[in-house]
């Protein structure tokens, strides 16, 4: 079974603070890919990153970064200088090599001006 | 390029009645997914195809609900009948697969509501 826990149900920061938002997983396959998805106010979601499970490096993508830690069996994700139009759902998802993707319950972050 | 196509956008229906969704993935994608989202239970997995062919459908709720993919351009959800509980935004996505871990393109999703 794989689960996936984003324990922040809402934030809420001030426009320019930098926000982090959590994911923890659980799975018992060794290969396995996580992700990161945004869901606008308009309803779409929207892929925004996808790494594997032998790639721990960071990545930085403009004002997002994400930091992968098998060890802690985390993969959080940080914007930095947020920005208004940054407020969304955003879901963390995890999928193993039998194709099922699971995704947390999303964390509903506010940017306010 | 398109994206994932689903029809209808809005649907508001009776209790009892039938009620299908559309889904037409990206052109050249071998998976496709069906969610459900509701505010109670977050985004199920419903359904999902490779090839055209089901893979895992332990997430559909009950025998009210089917889902069909006669081809690679096409995929039916159906509810029949429908309930007030069925009311939720369905979403279609697909991916393209090499070994099942490709990232997801959702559609805009489908609104039901049962009255």
């Amino acid at each position: 079974a794989q689960k996936v826990t984003q324990a922040q149900t809402e934030i809420s920061v001030v426009e320019k603070e930098d926000v982090t938002l959590d994911c923890v997983y659980e799975t018992r396959d060794t290969t396995y890919y996580l992700f990161w998805y945004k869901q606008p106010p308009s309803g779409e979601l929207v892929f925004l990153i996808r790494r594997n499970s032998f790639d721990e490096q960071n990545e930085i993508s403009g004002r997002y970064s994400w930091n992968f830690q098998k060890s802690t069996s985390s993969f959080n994700f940080t914007i930095t200088a947020s920005q208004v139009v940054d407020s969304a759902v955003y879901f963390c998802a995890l999928r193993t090599n039998a194709g099922k993707s699971t995704f947390g319950d999303g964390t509903t972050l506010t940017v306010k001006p | 390029d398109a994206g994932v196509i689903q029809s209808p956008r809005h649907e508001v229906t009776e209790m009892g009645q039938e009620v299908t969704l559309r889904c037409k993935p990206i052109s050249g994608h071998n998976s496709l997914f069906w969610y459900r989202q509701t505010m109670m239970r977050g985004l199920e997995l419903l359904i999902y195809f490779n090839n055209n062919v089901p893979i895992d459908d332990s997430g559909m709720p009950e025998d009210r609900f089917s889902a069909k993919m006669p081809n690679a351009s096409f995929s039916t959800l159906k509810i029949q009948p429908s309930e007030p509980r069925d009311s939720a935004v369905y979403f279609c996505a697909s991916s393209q697969d090499r070994d099942l871990t490709g990232e997801l393109f959702f559609g805009e999703g489908s609104r039901l509501t049962v009255l």
